[in-house]
């Protein structure tokens, strides 16, 4: 069965640092997503991105953040400059109805 | 924007029913979703409703009342592996909801 895949599973950085997070969406897919889940807490949605270009993007989702869609198969999240407050989960999803979207297993950030 | 209420916890026994229920607020509405996350897991869909009236898949059924801003998802003949979060979810962006705790005992 088609999954997302996002690696590295675990990232451990210092602050001030840049990350990339990296996704492989579902091949057919046509709509990504970018989410954040801080331990405990809800699923936030950060940014979508559709036909090469954002589409929305969330308050969170500020000048610190940057997504690409490098070649046809990877999605990136790119954080410029961490902050400890960026330590959480990130989940990469892609749908090709608007129906059910699908999660990658995601990637645990820690900045330390 | 939007904005969704749910109960944060709910406790059942196995075997039992429960029904998780969600309000929501949106500017433009695609629908309502429903997805099951476990601890440490990615979250999964479970359930969508598009237009009022109940879905069934299984074990989970969904209910949706657009005029009401308002759904739940009902969980039958319950079993430990369903103890989880659960989250609605609305817009064409999954805004998720705050979650709800279900905890099944035996």
């Amino acid at each position: 069965e088609p999954e997302v895949t996002q690696t590295p599973s675990h990232q451990v950085t210092q602050m001030g640092q840049e990350v990339i997070l990296r996704c492989v969406p579902i091949s057919n897919h046509l709509y990504f997503y970018w989410y954040r889940q801080i331990l405990g807490q809800k699923v936030e949605f950060l940014v979508s991105f559709y036909n090469n270009e954002i589409s929305e993007k969330s308050e969170i989702f500020d000048d610190q953040f940057s997504v690409e869609r490098p070649d046809g198969s990877n999605f990136t999240l790119k954080i410029r400059s961490t902050k400890l407050e960026d330590s959480a989960m990130y989940f990469c999803a892609s749908r090709y109805r608007v129906v059910e979207a699908f999660f990658g297993q995601g990637t645990r950030l820690t900045v330390v | 924007g939007q904005s969704l209420e749910q109960p944060s916890e709910v406790t059942a026994v196995e075997g039992a029913i429960v029904q998780i229920n969600c309000t929501y607020q949106t500017s433009g509405f695609y629908g309502l979703s429903w997805y099951q996350q476990h601890d440490g897991g990615a979250p999964t869909f479970l359930s969508y409703n598009a237009l009022d009236g109940l879905e069934e898949t299984g074990r989970f059924s969904s209910f949706l009342s657009r005029s009401d801003s308002y759904g739940y998802l009902l969980l039958q003949e319950l079993q430990m592996k369903d103890s989880a979060s659960y989250f609605c979810a609305v817009g064409q962006n999954f805004v998720f909801g705050p979650g709800t705790r279900l905890s099944v005992l035996p």
